[in-house]
């Protein structure tokens, strides 16, 4: 079975700032990561994902993460955020070998940006 | 394109009392679907998965059960509400296998058991 940690529930930074959002994970298997972003009252979607190849991974709104082997992280970068960036996001993982996905999820970090 | 429905937005429902979630997907054939669970100060919880009609899959043991009675509608129920069922409920949709792919999500459902 996979288990996914977000050690921040919350992040506070100001605008401007650079920022990491922390996500190590757990899994006897080999798995797929993902990070997910939720706005207020609102349905995931997705920023980025990494499924094999160059472990630094691009996504949208100016997010990058790295996927780190030996440290099972995968961790969430924004060189400079933004107010809208203000949102939760949830880092989730996928086994490979199963023949269907189940996305197991963290519980979650919350950025607030602030000006 | 494809879009996901899901409602309502909000629900008030009291304490024994049933609950159906309807979620439809739009734009595409036989998709996986999904219900998960963000409970307050959680992470969400896959509750359910289906591959195809009248197919479900139990993730955890609940108070719950779901349905598919058509290829992109998926329903949410319980007989009987607890107020451990409060929560953010979610219902996505993957194409094929969907292991490696976006999980598409609908703007949830509020419910709050009272």
């Amino acid at each position: 079975a996979q288990s996914v940690t977000q050690l921040d529930s919350q992040v506070p930074v100001f605008e401007e700032a650079p920022v990491e959002l922390r996500c190590n994970y757990s899994s006897s298997v080999s798995v797929y990561l993902f990070w997910y972003v939720q706005y207020p009252n609102q349905g995931l979607q997705l920023l980025l994902k990494y499924l094999s190849g160059s472990t630094l991974v691009k996504g949208i709104n100016g997010f990058e993460a790295e996927f780190n082997k030996s440290q099972t992280s995968f961790h969430l970068r924004k060189p400079s955020v933004h107010i809208s960036d203000t949102a939760e996001y949830f880092c989730a993982v996928s086994e490979v070998n199963t023949g269907f996905q189940k996305l197991v999820f963290g519980t979650g970090t919350r950025l607030l940006v602030s000006p | 394109s494809q879009t996901i429905h899901q409602w309502p937005a909000t629900l008030v429902q009291p304490v024994g009392s049933p609950l159906s979630l309807e979620c439809t997907v739009e734009g595409t054939s036989n998709p996986n679907l999904y219900w998960y669970r963000q409970a307050a100060g959680r992470g969400l919880q896959l509750l359910f998965y289906s591959v195809g009609i009248g197919q479900i899959s139990s993730e955890v043991p609940q108070n719950l059960s779901a349905s598919r009675p058509q290829d992109r509608q998926f329903i949410l129920s319980s007989k009987k509400l607890l107020l451990s069922d409060s929560g953010f409920y979610l219902c996505a949709w993957t194409e094929g296998q969907g292991r490696d792919t976006e999980a598409f999500f609908g703007q949830g459902t509020r419910l709050t058991v009272v």
